[in-house]
């Protein structure tokens, strides 16, 4: 029961352009989002978050858009740069419930 | 980095054998979780833990149980090893409350 889709297991895109990674959820309880970024051989690192109260956030060249009516999420980063390339899981909660689910990862390659 | 490290940090066994997993970190975060990453399935909790002797299940905890008995270290034991537990082991730390989390580098476990 994968309740956090990213249907996508892979992105190619070129250095400067933009990069769209895509994220779906089935569980409507879900109110609070996360994206990570990983890369070989290391453990994921935090990226940007969003709570269901808002429907967009933005940390420099990351921004995350949430629309709830369609139980969808999207991974913005403008401009790409060739060391975005990694792969990046998508994940969601409630609010502090301790059961995060994340998403099958999606594999970005940034060209220069 | 949240000062979290595992080890080992690569494990090969045999079917039927007890491994456990050790998980530190050096910052006193209340909150400790062990995931396990597979292909097509991303990251999925497997116990975690709100404090010193508090623990729980998370999505896949069958053929795992937990132990923390400090502050400091989370351990994760596979009693009987099945070629279904080869995977890479991740442990995280609960920062701004359970939502954000912080990954430890990886454990390679190989079950032969």
């Amino acid at each position: 029961d994968q309740q956090v889709k990213q249907n996508s297991p892979s992105l190619s895109v070129q250095e400067g352009r933009i990069s769209i990674l895509n994220c779906d959820y089935t569980n409507s309880m879900f109110d609070y989002f996360l994206w990570y970024k990983k890369y070989p051989a290391e453990g994921p690192t935090f990226l940007i978050s969003i709570s269901s109260i808002k429907d967009k956030n933005e940390d420099g060249r990351f921004t995350v858009f949430l629309n709830k009516s369609a139980k969808h999420l999207s991974l913005h980063i403008v401009p790409s740069q060739p060391g975005d390339s990694a792969v990046y899981f998508c994940a969601a909660s409630q609010y502090n419930n301790n059961d995060m689910r994340f998403g099958a990862g999606t594999r970005l390659t940034v060209k220069p | 980095d949240a000062g979290i490290t595992q080890s080992p940090r690569h494990k090969v066994t045999e079917t039927g054998t007890p491994v456990t997993l050790r998980c530190h970190q050096t910052e006193n975060h209340r909150y400790m979780y062990w995931y396990r990453q597979d292909p097509g399935h991303g990251l999925r909790l497997i116990h975690y833990s709100y404090g010193v002797k508090d623990t729980d299940k998370g999505e896949v905890s069958d053929g795992y149980s937990v132990s923390r008995s400090k502050t400091e270290d989370f351990l994760l034991t596979l009693e009987s090893a099945t070629s279904s537990q080869t995977s890479v082991y991740f442990c995280a730390v609960g920062l701004a409350g359970p939502n954000e989390q912080f990954f430890g580098p990886g454990t390679r476990l190989t079950v032969l």
